[in-house]
């Protein structure tokens, strides 16, 4: 069985500032994924970033990096230079490679909310 | 890139009917579609797995004969919620996965489901 846990209910952040979003997980895996999405208000979930276990690169995607934590088991979403459109909700997600259907397991997420 | 249609976005229904909601990948074909529930300000809960041509795979603690789930098509999945009660009220989102994508899971933008 695999967990993601998400421990920031709510994050807040001045616009222009870094944030980071944590997020770990638990897998006895040892091939797996792990995503960020972000879910505005209206309620779609927008890919932002992925990590395979064997990466050893964080990933990039313009302001977003992942900062993986192997060992610690951690993938810490860091958005650079906040925008007021960056508020919405942000959930870590991991996938399972020897599943029959590589299903996508979610955390209950955080709030980010960006003030002027 | 990949677009994945969802309808209706919102419905309202009366309490003992049944709501179908479609999901369909517009630009590939969709080997794996997933079927989430979402509640308010709460993460995204997976209800069941469809493969194109077989039954779906059912999440525990999912009523498979309140939800069906009909995967006919490699590009059309459909989930009827029948005999619909207020405890059913929901947002209903699907993902649709394309085979050979290594981390594509493209999502709806969602469906609003209210019975009164």
């Amino acid at each position: 069985a695999q967990k993601i846990t998400q421990t920031q209910p709510g994050m807040f952040v001045q616009e222009k500032e870094a944030v980071t979003l944590d997020c770990t997980y638990d897998t006895s895996d040892q091939s797996y994924g792990l995503f960020w999405y972000k879910q505005p208000s209206s309620g779609e979930m927008i890919f932002l970033i992925y990590q395979g276990s064997y990466d050893e690169q964080n990933a990039t995607e313009g302001r977003y990096s992942l900062n993986f934590q192997k060992a610690r088991k951690s993938a810490n979403l860091v958005i650079s230079a906040s925008q007021l459109g960056d508020s919405a909700m942000y959930f870590c997600a991991m996938r399972e490679i020897y599943t029959g259907f590589q299903k996508l397991v979610f955390g209950t997420g955080t709030r980010l909310l960006v003030s002027p | 890139g990949a677009v994945v249609s969802q309808h209706p976005s919102w419905v309202i229904c009366k309490s003992g009917t049944s709501v179908k909601i479609e999901c369909r990948s517009l630009d590939f074909q969709a080997t794996t579609m997933f079927w989430y529930r979402q509640f308010p300000k709460q993460s995204l809960m997976l209800m069941a797995t469809s493969n194109e041509g077989s039954k779906a795979t059912y999440e525990q603690g999912v009523e498979k004969d309140k939800f069906l789930i009909n995967h006919a098509s490699l590009t059309l999945s459909t989930l009827t919620v029948t005999s619909a009660h207020p405890e059913d009220s929901s947002f209903y989102i699907c993902s649709a996965r394309e085979s050979g994508q290594f981390y594509g899971y493209t999502f709806g933008s969602g469906t609003r489901l209210t019975v009164v």
